[in-house]
């Protein structure tokens, strides 16, 4: 089954400073990449998505996310974070030859200074 | 469109007790997720319905767990008897096309003491 590594557990950057967050999967194939936000005591939201295409997507909210095969790596960013970007991020893979489901890596939490 | 709908909000129950969820997917999604996330962790995959036919449900503790869905629309989640370690966020998803992502419900907080 396809699997999902994010490296960094918790990430704090200043209000204005641009964002780099990792995501690494494991997949025999190309899947489906997926980053979802998760605000406290809330559901998740989708940011943005990747099944084909142009490897540069852009989602809500001014992010955007790169894939690049060689690396099996889909890593989110936003040039300049606000205040309200604290949240935690879910990176997730879909399976597009097993049922597609989609399992989630363990989730970065993410914290603006003001 | 209307989201995905998900009842009770809040569930607090003891050891051994029975509970169940409930969630109503976005019309015309023919795909529904139950995920359960515990705290600190991201979502686990607990079963995945394709309409009303179970597709996975290899991650489901089915000696406790048990999921169905009525007519391939709402769906029911129950766990009998809970464990302390079932306290989690269970969170309901529904989706048309896989490639489009799941949209999520805001789940059903459950503890168990």
């Amino acid at each position: 089954a396809q699997s999902v590594t994010q490296p960094d557990i918790h990430i704090t950057v200043s209000e204005g400073a641009s964002l780099e967050l990792r995501c690494n999967y494991s997949y025999g194939a190309t899947p489906y990449l997926f980053w979802y936000v998760q605000s406290p005591g809330q559901g998740l939201q989708l940011l943005l998505k990747y099944f084909s295409g142009d490897t540069l997507v852009q989602g809500i909210k001014g992010f955007e996310a790169e894939f690049k095969r060689s690396q099996s790596s889909f890593n989110l960013r936003k040039p300049s974070v606000h205040w309200s970007d604290a949240a935690e991020y879910f990176c997730a893979v879909g399976a597009p030859y097993n049922n597609n489901d989609m399992r989630f890596g363990a989730g970065t939490r993410l914290t603006v200074k003001p | 469109e209307a989201g995905v709908a998900q009842s009770p909000r809040y569930k607090i129950i003891e050891k051994r007790q029975s509970v169940a969820f409930w969630c109503n997917p976005i019309s015309g999604h023919a795909t529904l997720y139950w995920y359960q996330q515990i705290l600190g962790q991201g979502p686990k995959l607990l079963i995945q319905f394709q309409n009303n036919g179970v597709v996975d449900d290899s991650q489901l503790p089915k000696d406790r767990f048990s999921a169905e869905r009525l007519k391939g629309v709402d769906s029911t989640l129950k766990i009998q008897p809970a464990k302390l370690e079932d306290s989690a966020v269970y969170l309901c998803a529904s989706s048309r096309l896989p490639q489009e992502g799941y949209t999520f419900g805001s789940g059903t907080r459950l503890t168990v003491v």
